[in-house]
């Protein structure tokens, strides 16, 4: 099966700091890559899909990037509302693979 | 507005079984694969299966966790997705999310396995 390693698993932030999360694939998943967050207590939420398409109503500090194994997820002028953990998912192979997640924290 | 909506969860003892539903609405259902994911308390998100639109034969796909337990099913005349879950152990115990095309969510149904 494919492991997606994330790194790092948290991060302590400040409003305003850009912040770079990375997934990397135990194989090439070409593309196939899609980025979400999810909020404490809330179900996750689709954020960049293909690896670099910004979903419908996701604002544009967020970007992601990468191809074949190596994948990033940057937000660019934090916001207090994006504390959350952000999982990456592989789609390329079945199984389906998650990776474990970074949780952004307040410093 | 899309709208997924899980129902059937609750508590079960192990080798057990239970079947959970999903009501989807504000989509074509029919052109929509449909998977279900689940979250261990405290723990990451975890996929656990798909099934795909009646042009793909609806293809179905396992975590190898659920592999030969989980079966997914679809109908597409009620818009409702399933997943029939078999000798159930205490590590299914999980919030089980359905999501259509990964693209929209429901707010997740909890199973818990326990004697």
């Amino acid at each position: 099966n494919t492991v997606m390693t994330q790194s790092p698993t948290s991060m302590f932030i400040s409003v305003g700091d850009r912040v770079t999360m990375n997934c990397k694939a135990s194989q090439n998943v070409g593309t196939n890559v899609d980025w979400y967050q999810q909020k404490t207590g809330q179900s996750p939420k689709l954020l960049i899909y293909g690896a670099s398409n910004r979903y419908t109503g996701v604002p544009d500090r967020f970007t992601g990037s990468g191809s074949g194994t190596d994948f990033t997820l940057t937000i660019s002028n934090m916001q207090a509302e994006d504390l959350a953990v952000y999982y990456c998912l592989q789609y390329n192979y079945n199984p389906f693979t998650f990776g474990s997640g970074t949780k952004l924290e307040i410093k | 507005a899309v709208q997924l909506v899980e129902s059937g969860g609750g508590l079960v003892q192990p080798k057990e079984s239970l079947k959970i539903s999903c009501a989807a609405s504000g989509f074509t259902f029919s052109n929509a694969a449909m998977y279900w994911v689940r979250q261990a308390p405290g723990k990451g998100l975890e996929w656990v299966a798909r099934i795909r639109t009646k042009p793909n034969n609806y293809a179905t796909y396992y975590a190898d966790s659920v592999k030969g337990r989980f079966t997914i099913s679809r109908d597409d005349s009620k818009s409702m997705v399933y997943l029939q879950m078999d000798n159930l152990k205490t590590e299914d115990t999980a919030m089980y999310y359905c999501t259509a095309a990964r693209r929209d969510w429901g707010q997740g149904v909890m199973v818990t396995v326990s004697s």
